[in-house]
Formats: C-alpha cells, sequence, structure tokens
C-alpha cells in the first residue's frame, strides 16, 4: 500500500529515556515533517525536510534530533524525555519542495507517553 | 508562529443538518486547506483553496475563503454520523511549502 507509516504506534517510557521514532512514505515525496500534537488537540511543526535538508526547525529543544536517511525516510530521535513530551507525533510527507500549493500526507501518529 | 485558528471548538449536530466551521489567519496565503481527523487517526486532507479563489466544491463541502477578512468557512451539508471528526484549517504561505494548522473543531454528529 502506498502511504505514510510510522513505528511504533504507541511508546510507553520512563523520564530521561532516550526514544526513537521511525516515518517512511513510499509516495515519492520531496519533503517530509514531523508534527506534534497535544492533549488539547493543538498541531504544531516541528521539523521539515526537504530531500533530506532541513528546512524548519521550529523552536524544538535540541533533545529533539530529526534524521534523514534518504528521501524516503525521516525518523525522530529524542533524548532525555520529559513529562512534556507526552503527545502524539506525526509524521507527514507532501509530494513538492517549495511551491506551497500541495496537500499533505499524514502517518497514523504515534503516541508517546512518559511516565 | 501558528496560524490557523478554527471556530467554533466544538459543534454538535444531528445527523442532515449542516455544519459550519471557520478558520482565521493572521497573514498572507498562498493557499488555505481543510483536513480531517478521525479519533486516533492521523489528518486526512479534504480541500485546498487558493488565494485567488473565493469558493471551492467538493461533493458535500463547501469552502469559501475571504482574504480581506482573511477568514475561511466550510460547510458540510446534510451531515452524517460518520463526519464525527476534528477539522482543521492549515494555511500556507507565499514562501515555503510549509503549512500552519490551528487546534481544529471538533464535530459531533448525532445519529
Amino acid at each position: 500500500d502506498t502511504a505514510v507509516s510510522q513505528t511504533p504506534k504507541y511508546l510507553v517510557t520512563q523520564m530521561g529515556n532516550d526514544k526513537s521514532i521511525k516515518c517512511e512514505q513510499n509516495l515519492g515525496h520531496d519533503t517530509m515533517y514531523w508534527y506534534k500534537q497535544d492533549s488539547k488537540k493543538f498541531l504544531k511543526i516541528m521539523f521539515s525536510y526537504n530531500n533530506k535538508e532541513l528546512i524548519i526547525n521550529e523552536t524544538v529543544p535540541n533533545r529533539f534530533s530529526p534524521k534523514s536517511p534518504d528521501k524516503a525516510h525521516l525518523n525522530l530521535h529524542i533524548n532525555s524525555l520529559e513529562l512534556g513530551d507526552s503527545a502524539v507525533y506525526f509524521c507527514a510527507s507532501t509530494p513538492r519542495g517549495r511551491e506551497g500549493r500541495n496537500e499533505q500526507f499524514f502517518g497514523p501518529g504515534t503516541r508517546l507517553t512518559v511516565l | 508562529s501558528q496560524q490557523g485558528e478554527e471556530d467554533p471548538q466544538a459543534l454538535s449536530i444531528q445527523e442532515g443538518e449542516n455544519a459550519t466551521m471557520n478558520c482565521s489567519y493572521k497573514t498572507s496565503i498562498n493557499n488555505l486547506q481543510w483536513y480531517r481527523q478521525n479519533s486516533g487517526r492521523g489528518l486526512v486532507h479534504l480541500i485546498l483553496i487558493r488565494s485567488n479563489e473565493r469558493e471551492k466544491h467538493s461533493g458535500r463541502l463547501r469552502v469559501t475563503l475571504d482574504t480581506s477578512k482573511k477568514s475561511s468557512s466550510l460547510l458540510i451539508t446534510a451531515s452524517r454520523a460518520a463526519d464525527t471528526a476534528s477539522y482543521f484549517c492549515a494555511t500556507g504561505p507565499y514562501n515555503n511549502n510549509d503549512m500552519r494548522f490551528g487546534a481544529g473543531t471538533r464535530l459531533t454528529v448525532k445519529p
């Protein structure tokens, strides 16, 4: 199936741990994103990558480090997890780089719970 | 900075009624998009309206855009229980491909 996929779907961990979330898209898109959706459903962009190049870093703590090994993958590594990191993290992709005219395709989300 | 603030935050209607959701934004845009999010799922694109368009239709969806007021509305006609979801507007600036989302309107359609 063509889609944006994320793993894991659920992640429960202790404060202070380091964890990673993986994202893959097989849509051939150039641009990928990470979003954070908090408990109030507010969806906030974290990072944007275009062809493996970091485009946006929206004042996210440097405990969060995205990595794009190739155009189809954008992983999110989080160090020293804090309670406030608990949220649903969405990966998304869009077909073209800089035209601002295209829809975004979202993954199913990863629900991160930090205890 | 965040764009796209939806209003109301929550809306509850009966099946068959129309649902109207509004979105306001702050800066110039290239386009405005509406997305739907079912509970526990990712967002799904519904419709895109460009800054030079005033109205667009897609099935039971009607979107309007008023760039002078920096606002948009999404109308869902003849609503169904399956329309129950959160609806987000997202704005696309001129200079890049990155959308800004609001907190959404939670729509409940009662059967």
